[in-house]
C-alpha cells in the first residue's frame, strides 16, 4: 500500500546551521510532494512543494530535492533560526481522482539559539 | 481570514455520546478532505469530497463516522457512540481541482477540532 517514511524523528541543530529531513515513498505513481510545517497547536502550513517533473526547487532558505529513481525526497533548511523550530511533515500524492496526501510521521526540529 | 475554518476548536465529550464537527473550506475550493491526527503522528486521511460527492473513504472510517457536504460548500463530520480511541485532532483541508493539469493542487488546512473522549 501507499506509505511515506520520514527520518529523523527528531533533529536538533544550532542556530545558523543547516537541517536536512529525508522521506521515502512507496507508490511509484506519486507525482506531487509537499512539505508542511506545524507549530504546536496550529494547523499544518505548506512551506514548499515539488512536482515530479523537476529535481529541485528552492525558496529563500528552503529547498527540496527529488530523486524519482530512488523514490526519495528531502527538505533542506539553511541558516536555521529559532523560529524554524516546529514539526515538519513530508507528504506524497498521485495524480488521480483525489488529491489524497499520504503523510510521513513528522520530524521535530529544534533550533538552539 | 479567508482560510479554512473549523468549529468547534475543542470538544470534550463522554464515551458513548455523539459529536459533530463543521468545516468551512476556502470559498472557491471544490475539494474537501477530513484527516485525523494523533499526538506524534502525521495526519491520516479519512474521507474526500469533490463538490457534494463523497468520492473516497478510508478503511479507518468505521461505520460510526459519517461525513456530509450537502451543498458542496461546508462539511460536517459526525462520530456516533464515541470511544476513547476517537480522541484526536480532526483536521479539514480544501483544495482546487486542477483542470487538465497532471498535478494536484496544494491542500490548505484548518486549525482543527481537538476531540477528547473521557
Amino acid at each position: 500500500g501507499e506509505n511515506v517514511e520520514q527520518h529523523p524523528s527528531t533533529l536538533s541543530v544550532q542556530e545558523g546551521d543547516s537541517a536536512v529531513i529525508k522521506c521515502t515513498y512507496s507508490d511509484s505513481a506519486s507525482n506531487y510532494f509537499p512539505w508542511y510545517k506545524q507549530e504546536l497547536g496550529k494547523r499544518p502550513q505548506l512551506i514548499i512543494d515539488i512536482r515530479s517533473n523537476v529535481g529541485e526547487k528552492k525558496d529563500q532558505r528552503i529547498a527540496v530535492t527529488l530523486n524519482k529513481t530512488a523514490k526519495h525526497f528531502s527538505l533542506h533548511i539553511t541558516e536555521t533560526q529559532p523560529e524554524d523550530s516546529a514539526v515538519y511533515f513530508c507528504a506524497a500524492s498521485r495524480r488521480g481522482a483525489t488529491n489524497k496526501l499520504i503523510f510521513g510521521t513528522g520530524t521535530l526540529l529544534a533550533v538552539q539559539p | 481570514d479567508t482560510g479554512v475554518s473549523q468549529n468547534p476548536r475543542h470538544k470534550i465529550t463522554k464515551r458513548g455520546q455523539n459529536v459533530t464537527f463543521r468545516c468551512d473550506p476556502i470559498s472557491e475550493h471544490n475539494r474537501l478532505y477530513w484527516y485525523r491526527q494523533t499526538l506524534g503522528q502525521g495526519p491520516e486521511f479519512l474521507t474526500y469530497f469533490q463538490n457534494e460527492a463523497q468520492l473516497e473513504k478510508s478503511r479507518l472510517l468505521s461505520d460510526r463516522f459519517s461525513a456530509e457536504r450537502p451543498k458542496g460548500s461546508f462539511s460536517t463530520l459526525e462520530i456516533q457512540r464515541t470511544e476513547q480511541g476517537d480522541s484526536a485532532m480532526y483536521l479539514c483541508a480544501s483544495s482546487l481541482a486542477g483542470g487538465v493539469s497532471r498535478y494536484n493542487s496544494p491542500l490548505h488546512f484548518g486549525n482543527g477540532t481537538r476531540l477528547t473522549v473521557t
